[in-house]
């Protein structure tokens, strides 16, 4: 099975500020990608797929990169509302796996 | 709109059996896999089940290694109703169970929608 490990865990920052979290795989996935965010008692809402794919309605401050085993997550300028947990899934291979989550908190 | 509606969750006792539902709207259900995702409390997220779409009532099932044998997916396109009967339940399959669809026929693909989750605690 592909393990996916996110950094860091929590991440602290301010509103403006511009804020990046990596997902590494234990093995190469292409493309094969995708984040999420959770806010709490809330289901997760799809942000970016195929590593760097924004998905419909989602503001254009998300980007994401990467390929093979390192991806990362991008927020150009924090909002209020983007202060939550982010998830990055594989979807190479079955079966597909999760991060264990980055809190992004605020400062 | 897609919407998913999932129901059934509860209190059981280690040992006991429960069948979680979702109810799918908003696109043609049998076209797209779904599946379920699990999420214990303070915890992450956790793929548990997931079964592809097709024409018919049925579809190639697919199952974490911590529920094979004991969890079934099913799905009912003429219901637009996807099931997991889960039996032999654990104190560590206490979690929200969320329905997610999945983004196109085949199960291992990214989830573009989901619901909002049903609580199944399992205590004594």
């Amino acid at each position: 099975d592909i393990q996916m490990t996110q950094s860091p865990s929590t991440l602290s920052a301010s509103v403006g500020d511009r804020v990046t979290i990596t997902c590494r795989a234990s093995q190469s996935i292409s493309s094969w990608l995708a984040w999420y965010q959770q806010k709490p008692g809330k289901a997760p809402k799809l942000l970016i797929y195929k590593a760097s794919s924004l998905e419909s309605g989602v503001p254009s401050r998300f980007s994401g990169s990467g390929s093979g085993t390192e991806f990362s997550l991008t927020i150009s300028s924090l909002q209020p509302d983007d202060f939550a947990t982010y998830y990055c899934q594989q979807y190479n291979s079955y079966p597909c796996s999760f991060g264990q989550g980055t809190k992004l908190e605020i400062k | 709109e897609v919407q998913l509606l999932e129901s059934g969750g509860g209190l059981v006792q280690p040992g006991g059996s429960l069948r979680l539902s979702c109810a799918a709207s908003g696109f043609t259900f049998s076209s797209y896999a779904m599946s379920w995702v699990r999420q214990a409390p303070g915890r992450g997220l956790e793929w548990v089940s997931g079964i592809s779409g097709s024409g018919g009532s049925g579809g190639n099932t697919y199952y974490a290694d911590s529920v094979k044998g004991r969890f079934t997916i099913s799905r009912d396109n003429s219901k637009n109703t996807l099931y997991l009967q889960m039996n032999s339940l654990r104190a560590e399959d206490t979690a929200v169970y969320y329905c997610a669809k999945v983004s196109m026929i085949v199960v291992v693909q990214h989830f573009d929608y989901w619901g909002q989750g049903t609580l199944v605690t399992v205590s004594s």
